[in-house]
């Protein structure tokens, strides 16, 4: 079984500068995730989607990051304009359903912004 | 108050050692909770699920106490391989019901 694919794997941006993250789930799993990953901290959700539809977005600064999910497969998370506090890594994780289904997740995209 | 609480460690234990770690939630609605691995620089990935009787695999158990809120993860024969940080995860209960994570536990299994 093919996992979540992410990509690109790191990324360097100036502040101020937009950036844009992909992220392929597993064939099949309806329920989409993206967590920020701050060093020494653990993964916080930034938005879940089931299937093409946002069910939180509570914790995304909408300021300045987007994401979407037109077609219910892949997504793709933005971030404009970024700030020196938005270097994590960029976790995108999937499961079969929202209910008590495990994550997996992909390899991330580790940011830095200078 | 945090809705997951992890002991951030470090542990530096010896080859061999028991060593346990217990998280703490907030939420008496949460349902699912989970353990997971992560190795430096890389994602994470799951230990195993915690059901309310308990789990065992192999070398690892999982045990949740609903009525104080928090679940542990005991390591028996630790092995060098264990080094990591591991990560509790309870979910929500209500709503979307996404996972919330710990800050993580790090491990280290000495010689």
């Amino acid at each position: 079984e093919a996992g979540v694919a992410q990509s690109p794997r790191y990324k360097i941006i100036e502040k101020r500068q937009s950036v844009a993250f992909w992220c392929n789930p597993i064939s099949g799993h309806a329920t989409l995730y993206w967590y920020q990953q701050i060093l020494g901290q653990g993964p916080k959700l930034l938005i879940q989607f089931q299937n093409n539809g946002v069910v939180d977005d509570s914790q995304l600064p909408k300021d300045r990051f987007s994401a979407e999910r037109l077609k219910g497969v892949d997504s793709t998370l933005k971030i404009q304009p970024a700030k020196l506090e938005d270097s994590a890594v960029y976790l995108c994780a999937s499961s079969l359903g929202p209910s008590n289904s495990p994550l997996h997740f992909g390899n991330g995209t580790r940011l830095t912004v200078t | 108050r945090k809705e997951v609480e992890q002991d951030p460690g470090p542990f530096n234990v010896p080859e061999g050692a028991t060593v346990a770690f217990n998280c703490t939630y907030s939420n008496s609605a949460s349902q699912s909770f989970f353990w997971y691995r992560q190795d430096c620089r890389k994602e994470p990935k799951l230990l195993m699920s915690v059901y309310s009787s308990g789990n065992e695999d192999g070398r690892f158990t999982a045990q949740l106490n609903r009525a104080s809120q928090y679940i542990s993860l005991l390591i028996r024969d630790s092995k060098l391989s264990d080094s990591a940080t591991y990560l509790c995860a309870v979910n929500k209960g209500t709503g979307a019901n996404n996972l919330f994570f710990g800050t993580g536990t790090r491990l280290t299994v000495i010689p």
